[in-house]
């Protein structure tokens, strides 16, 4: 059974800081990683993806992908109060049928 | 929501009564996917398809059927519905391929009483 694992929270951090968001898997075959940040009553919604072993960086957002430890990150600097959301991991494995199998997310609360 | 419409968006139904969800894509998108979302589980895998009258079980699939019969539409029956299967349902799509990001609907909350 393939396991995505995260702190549930929340993570309080004050505006202007950096939020970090940690996630681990235990299947050593995933392919595929990605965040989804979730606003609550909303549907998940796609903020990044990352493949290769290192550091993908957009706007704000960078996430970190370490495949030798099974740890993926995400990074938002500069974070707002409008990121207060619930952000969920998700992995994806090698197989062409593979299906994306999440974390249970970790709430992140940014206060002004 | 990249051109995916789920329907019902709220749903109160009777304990034993058959229930059905649907989920409608404008993108062509090759697969589709129904997940549910409980506080403490997050979001789990119920059935998926990998095209027309392709279909396979996911985490969750018990007391759950699918059908896909065109491209854009899939459904997600409950055959006799039960308070357990209260929730918050999403469909999502994809392309093929293990580096294809997933989009997701705007989620259909059902109440079984």
């Amino acid at each position: 059974q393939k396991e995505v694992e995260q702190n549930s929270g929340p993570l309080s951090v004050p505006e202007g800081a950096i939020a970090s968001l940690n996630c681990t898997y235990s299947d050593r075959g995933s392919q595929s990683f990605f965040w989804y940040r979730q606003y609550s009553g909303k549907s998940p919604e796609l903020i990044m993806s990352i493949y290769s072993n290192g550091d993908k960086e957009d706007g704000r957002f960078t996430a970190q992908l370490n495949k030798a430890s099974q740890y993926v990150s995400l990074l938002i600097r500069d974070s707002q109060p409008s990121d207060s959301a619930t952000y969920l991991c998700a992995v994806k494995g090698r197989s062409g049928y593979s299906t994306l199998t999440f974390g249970k997310g970790t709430m992140l609360l940014v206060s002004p | 929501d990249a051109g995916i419409t789920q329907s019902p968006r709220h749903k109160v139904t009777e304990t034993g009564t058959p229930v059905t969800l649907r989920c409608h894509q404008t993108e062509n998108h090759r697969y589709m996917y129904w997940y549910r979302q409980d506080p403490g589980h997050g979001l789990r895998l119920i059935h998926y398809s990998y095209g027309v009258k392709d279909t396979d079980k996911g985490e969750v699939s018990d007391g759950y059927s699918v059908s896909r019969s065109k491209t854009e539409d899939f459904l997600l029956t409950l055959e006799s519905a039960t308070s357990s299967q209260t929730s918050v349902y999403f469909c999502a799509i994809s392309e093929p391929g293990p580096d294809t990001e997933a989009f997701f609907g705007q989620g259909t909350r059902l109440t079984v009483v």
